[in-house]
């Protein structure tokens, strides 16, 4: 089945910049999503499209693509940035939705 | 605005069934579909399946021989049930309402599943 890989965790000092990469074979092909969730919350959306961002998200948040990996960065960490983050796309085979297997962002 | 209010924790035994319930409200519900997610204690998200605008499902290959979406337009609720329970299904079950172009935008609070004799 199709797979998303991301990085278990990232560590990154308050103002420094956070990189988080998701890997998948079909992403030239398709649309990634990232989303973050904070201990015993829902998740959100952060990024769509790759490099959109909704209304309501910190500038801070940023999606890239580039081939087979797309990367979620933020700039100028701040502390309530510490969460799990997921990216998410869909499998060209079948069309089934996928997430990535997470990472989580420690502030330290 | 846009919700999605899910039914309460439940409780089930091994081999039983379970039918959690998200209510929306805040847009039409019959032209967006809708998404389920689950997350075990401790582990990622995992896609279970989606129940489109005109209401047709399709289902992760994991589940497809024991989950069911639904959906009562009348009510704009959407419904999985998910049978044959065991100790691995302990997990919370998200739904999550899908916008016109294919993003997974809203998300509902959760409902906590606990498999256990």
């Amino acid at each position: 089945s199709y797979e998303l890989t991301q990085p278990p965790s990232v560590s990154v000092s308050p103002g420094q910049t956070a990189t988080i990469t998701c890997s998948g074979d079909a992403l030239p092909k398709q649309y990634a999503y990232w989303f973050q969730q904070k201990p015993g919350q829902a998740p959100v959306l952060l990024i769509y499209q790759d490099t959109e961002r909704p209304s309501g998200v910190p500038e801070r948040f940023s999606g890239s693509s580039s081939g087979t990996k797309v990367t979620l960065t933020i700039s100028g960490v701040q502390a309530e940035d510490e969460a799990d983050y997921y990216c998410q796309s869909v499998d060209s085979s079948n069309s089934h939705y996928v997430f990535g297997t997470g990472t989580k962002v420690t502030v330290l | 605005q846009v919700q999605l209010v899910q039914s309460g924790a439940e409780v089930q035994k091994p081999g039983a069934s379970v039918k959690l319930s998200c209510k929306a409200s805040g847009y039409r519900f019959t032209s967006h579909s809708m998404h389920w997610v689950r997350q075990a204690p401790g582990q990622g998200l995992e896609w279970m399946g989606i129940i489109d605008h005109s209401g047709v499902s399709k289902y992760a290959q994991k589940f497809q021989d024991r989950v069911i979406l639904t959906r009562d337009a009348s009510t704009s609720t959407g419904y999985l049930e998910l049978g044959s329970l065991t100790s691995e299904d302990t997990a919370f079950y998200y739904c999550a309402r899908e916008d016109k172009l294919g993003t997974i935008d809203f998300w509902g609070q959760g409902t906590l599943v606990t498999v256990s004799s």
